[in-house]
């Protein structure tokens, strides 16, 4: 069965300082991976995917991910992080063997960014 | 830009009342879909739509139902409404891409107490 696993349910990270946010898949085909940002009282927005070709994608705000797929990881990163980042964010996956339109979405990791 | 809209963002219903939630998106998306989102839980599959009058389960589909006469609009039905059933609902669209690649787009959110 497809699973998605956010291990830290939060991240603390001083403004300026780089910030890794963790997500790791199980599939049993070949993996669409997906980030995205909820910021308070708004629904989620897309942050950036990984479908196929470069491991590593970059998307809005500055963010970017790094598919691993040995790892079977797809941790989100900054290289410096602003107050404004913090909100929960959620990975999702996609099992491309499944054959439905389905998402399965992690349990969501807060992220602060401390001034 | 995607525009996906909800009928309400706050609403208070009662035990045993018919609740219906409508979700409406002007970019003449093929997809929709309805979560729940429970902290610790993330985001849960209800139900899912990929064309008029169509319509699959999620993960969660018991105590719901949904109706799709139209193809920019999706509603969620809680015939009987329940206390457990207390939660934020976030409705999204996506185009019909190549099967798993689509970015959902999303509704701000209805935020559902059941007295």
């Amino acid at each position: 069965a497809q699973s998605v696993a956010q291990p830290e349910d939060q991240v603390n990270v001083a403004e300026g300082n780089p910030l890794t946010v963790k997500c790791t898949y199980s599939v049993s085909g070949n993996p669409y991976l997906f980030w995205y940002v909820q910021y308070p009282n708004r629904g989620l927005q897309f942050l950036l995917k990984y479908i196929t070709g470069d491991n590593l994608v970059k998307g809005s705000y500055g963010f970017e991910a790094e598919f691993n797929k040995s790892q079977t990881s797809f941790h989100l990163k900054k290289p410096s992080a602003l107050v404004s980042d913090s909100a929960l964010y959620f990975c999702a996956v996609r099992d491309t063997s499944s054959g439905t339109y389905q998402y399965i979405f992690g349990t969501g990791t807060r992220l602060k960014v401390l001034a | 830009d995607v525009k996906v809209t909800q009928s309400s963002r706050y609403l208070v219903k009662r035990t045993g009342e018919k609740v219906f939630l409508e979700c409406v998106q002007d970019m003449d998306h093929e997809n929709m879909f309805w979560y729940r989102q429970d902290p610790g839980l993330g985001l849960r599959l209800i139900y899912f739509s990929y064309d008029v009058k169509m319509k699959e389960k999620g993960d969660i589909p018991e105590g719901y139902s949904v109706s799709r006469e139209k193809k920019e609009r999706f509603s969620l039905i809680l015939e009987s409404a329940s206390t457990n059933q207390t939660s934020m609902y976030l409705c999204a669209s996506s185009f019909r891409a190549l099967r798993g690649t689509d970015t959902q787009y999303f509704g701000p959110g209805t935020r559902l107490t059941v007295l």
